[in-house]
């Protein structure tokens, strides 16, 4: 049972490249999310997903896609990369029905936009 | 205002001592009270969780939770170098999992040997 897994573990773009990040979990998890983490800033939420086919934005969205085809895999689109966007990257997941709120976090994508 | 206000650190300390850490909030609605724990370019993991009001405790570390005041802490006794991390407050307003949570910022702690 690897958790939540995610790729690549470091990427250096270019301003207007594209990328995706990859986080897949095998812990059958209906729930997917994506945050970003600047330095003191805390993890601020780009999008989620409550299962297949179903996503939403959250505080942060502009400058990213996501898509959820399967329960595993939630990639995170970055289009036309900016430097603002240089951060690092989790994925988390969480199973809804069990009463618990934890999430679990994958270990990061840190990426640098130059 | 922010909804989770976090004291930022950074927070120095030897070995040995109690260290608190602290979040207020100001949204009602939450429910779930979280606190994770960062180690330095790794991924936060789930330290303790609290429902509603009151005390839980895990071994060397307790989680309290005063709703009325809207402040949560995270007491750790006996700290150890090894307890040198970020932790971050987490609080959700649903009692299903699947809810958003909000985070504080972070406190940045050190355990000196």
């Amino acid at each position: 049972n690897a958790g939540v897994t995610q790729t690549p573990k470091f990427r250096i773009l270019k301003i207007g490249q594209s990328m995706t990040l990859q986080c897949t979990q095998d812990m059958n998890h209906n729930y997917m999310y994506w945050y970003r983490q600047d330095p003191g800033m805390g993890l601020k939420l780009i999008y989620y997903s409550v299962g297949a086919g179903i996503t939403d934005k959250g505080e942060v969205p502009n400058g990213y896609n996501v898509s959820r085809s399967t329960t595993e895999d939630f990639p995170l689109r970055l289009e036309l990369a900016a430097p603002s966007q240089t951060s690092v990257y989790f994925c988390a997941s969480s199973y809804p029905d069990r009463g618990h709120p934890e999430q679990y976090f994958g270990p990061g994508t840190r990426l640098t936009v130059t | 205002q922010k909804e989770v206000e976090q004291d930022p650190g950074p927070l120095s300390v030897p070995e040995g001592a109690i260290v608190s850490l602290n979040c207020t909030y100001s949204n009602s609605a939450f429910q779930y009270f979280m606190w994770y724990r960062q180690y330095s370019r790794k991924g936060p993991e789930l330290l303790m969780y609290t429902y509603s009001s009151g005390n839980k405790e895990d071994g060397r570390f307790t989680a309290q939770v005063d709703k009325s005041s809207k402040y949560i802490s995270l007491f750790i006794r006996d700290s150890q170098p090894s307890d040198s991390a970020t932790y971050l407050c987490a609080m959700s307003a649903a009692e299903t999992s699947g809810s958003r949570l909000t985070f504080g910022e972070g406190t940045q702690l050190t355990v000196n040997p």
